[in-house]
């Protein structure tokens, strides 16, 4: 089953505006991650954000965590044309046997206009 | 220093036949994952292998598919008498032997079905 789920599905800006993504979970988490994926391309990781942290900044990036809603958010300021590409949150579920999966959201589509 | 290698990049196998995916993780790395993922979808988990273990392969259909991880050597998804359905983009990540890491993804393999 889904365990995080992105909002909105799709976002069309332009260059220089400032893009918030928005992703929910539904269970317990150790940590929430978020990944970029350019068009036929793999995912290539951005930002980990663990459960007893409330925001995370890299570079363009600032990523919240709020654990009492089970959501986080990720803003892409100063957007660029190269910044288009889905954006999608994971969490690694606490559950027992030591996996790491991760479960991952269907995702914000975003394109960032010249 | 390379990242996640996987190959073929692309795959064409007729229904019936036997599909071959191979994964080699980053140096240093000794987890490896498997996920696949459909058209305009997020990815789905299929199995998480350390060297010469499977620790979780409960987003592995039942039959059919198999993945293995030995000693020396890639990481191998298999998948035997493939049908239309199973069409799809597989993607390997791997991470360092520490606990919550980020996953680095490989490029995926596009598996077609005719």
């Amino acid at each position: 089953s889904q365990q995080g789920e992105e909002d909105p599905q799709a976002l069309s800006i332009q260059e220089g505006e400032n893009a918030t993504m928005n992703c929910s979970y539904k269970t317990s988490i150790n940590n929430l991650q978020w990944y970029r994926q350019n068009s036929g391309r793999g995912l290539v990781h951005l930002i980990l954000i663990r459960s007893n942290e409330r925001e995370k900044h890299s570079g363009r990036l600032r990523v919240t965590l709020d654990t009492s809603k089970k959501s986080s958010s990720l803003l892409i300021t100063a957007s660029r044309a190269a910044d288009t590409a889905s954006y999608f949150c994971a969490t690694p579920p606490l559950t027992q046997g030591g996996s790491e999966k991760l479960v991952f959201g269907k995702g914000t589509k975003l394109t960032v206009n010249p | 220093n390379a990242g996640v290698m996987q190959n073929p990049r692309h795959l064409v196998r007729r229904r019936g036949q036997e599909a071959r995916l191979r994964c080699s993780p980053m140096k240093g790395h000794s987890h490896v994952y498997w996920y696949r993922q459909l058209p305009e979808e997020g990815l789905k988990f299929m199995v998480y292998l350390q060297k010469e273990n499977i620790i979780d392969e409960s987003g592995m259909p039942k039959e059919r598919f198999s993945a293995e991880f030995p000693k020396e050597g890639p990481s191998i998804l298999r998948i035997q008498q493939v049908v239309r359905g199973d069409s799809a983009a597989y993607f390997c990540a791997s991470s360092p032997d520490r606990v919550f890491q980020p996953q680095h993804f490989g490029d995926g393999t596009r598996l077609s079905i005719l």
